[in-house]
């Protein structure tokens, strides 16, 4: 009865590859979000869908893809993997997209290495 | 601006009493969140401040003050498991984002 997951778990892929992490969750909520953390604990939002609509686009390569087929998924797929890409990336989720009225809901991670 | 500042490092006791202060410059600021987030784990929420005062759940407290720009996490009664890494966070009530701080690792000694 997870609320959020990820998988995979660990990811360890070469420089140039192509890799995909999926999320999801059974909590009912509009709102997922994908986060970047890097070695430094630095936790930065990347994306932010509602109701399967991409609301917030950061500063983000173009080489990052988010997907989601249903408010419940959301995906993240990257392609031409850079070693900079390395760091831990969180799936989230909250009741609404108005981020003051609901807390988020954090996946266990997905640790990307890339080498 | 949208920074939040927060101590890197704190070091406290085993049944101390501990604050993480949280100082923020953010335009539409609509209150101070706090996340928890134990090595390895995810970041979980903790409490949530929209107005000036004291949120009390537990040993955990939070406070804000908007006139100062600052809110502070207090964990009384230190148990060995609050070993973690502490982080004050903003809600943005422009789009659907939360602005973090670059978090607070509390040390508890024996």
């Amino acid at each position: 009865d997870t609320a959020v997951s990820q998988t995979p778990k660990y990811l360890v892929t070469q420089m140039g590859n192509d890799k995909s992490i999926k999320c999801e969750q059974n909590l009912g909520h509009d709102t997922m979000y994908w986060y970047k953390q890097d070695s430094k604990k630095f936790l930065k939002i990347m994306f932010s869908y509602n109701n399967k609509e991409l609301i917030i686009n950061e500063t983000v390569p173009n080489r990052f893809s988010p997907k989601s087929p249903d408010k419940a998924h959301l995906n993240l797929h990257i392609n031409s993997l850079e070693l900079g890409d390395s760091a831990v990336y969180f799936c989230a989720s909250s009741q609404s997209g108005q981020t003051y009225l609901s807390p988020q809901y954090f996946g266990p991670g997905t640790r990307l290495t890339v080498l | 601006g949208q920074s939040l500042e927060q101590p890197s490092e704190v070091t406290a006791v085993e049944g101390a009493i501990v604050q993480i202060n949280c100082t923020y410059q953010t335009s539409g600021f609509y209150g101070l969140s706090w996340y928890q987030q134990h090595d390895g784990g995810a970041p979980t929420f903790l409490s949530y401040n929209a107005l000036d005062g004291l949120e009390e759940t537990g040993r955990f407290s939070s406070f804000l003050s908007r006139s100062d720009s600052y809110g502070y996490l207090l964990l009384q009664e230190l148990q060995m498991k609050d070993s973690a890494s502490y982080f004050c966070a903003s809600p943005r009530s422009s789009a659907s984002k939360i602005i973090f701080g670059s978090g607070t690792r509390l040390s508890i000694r024996p």
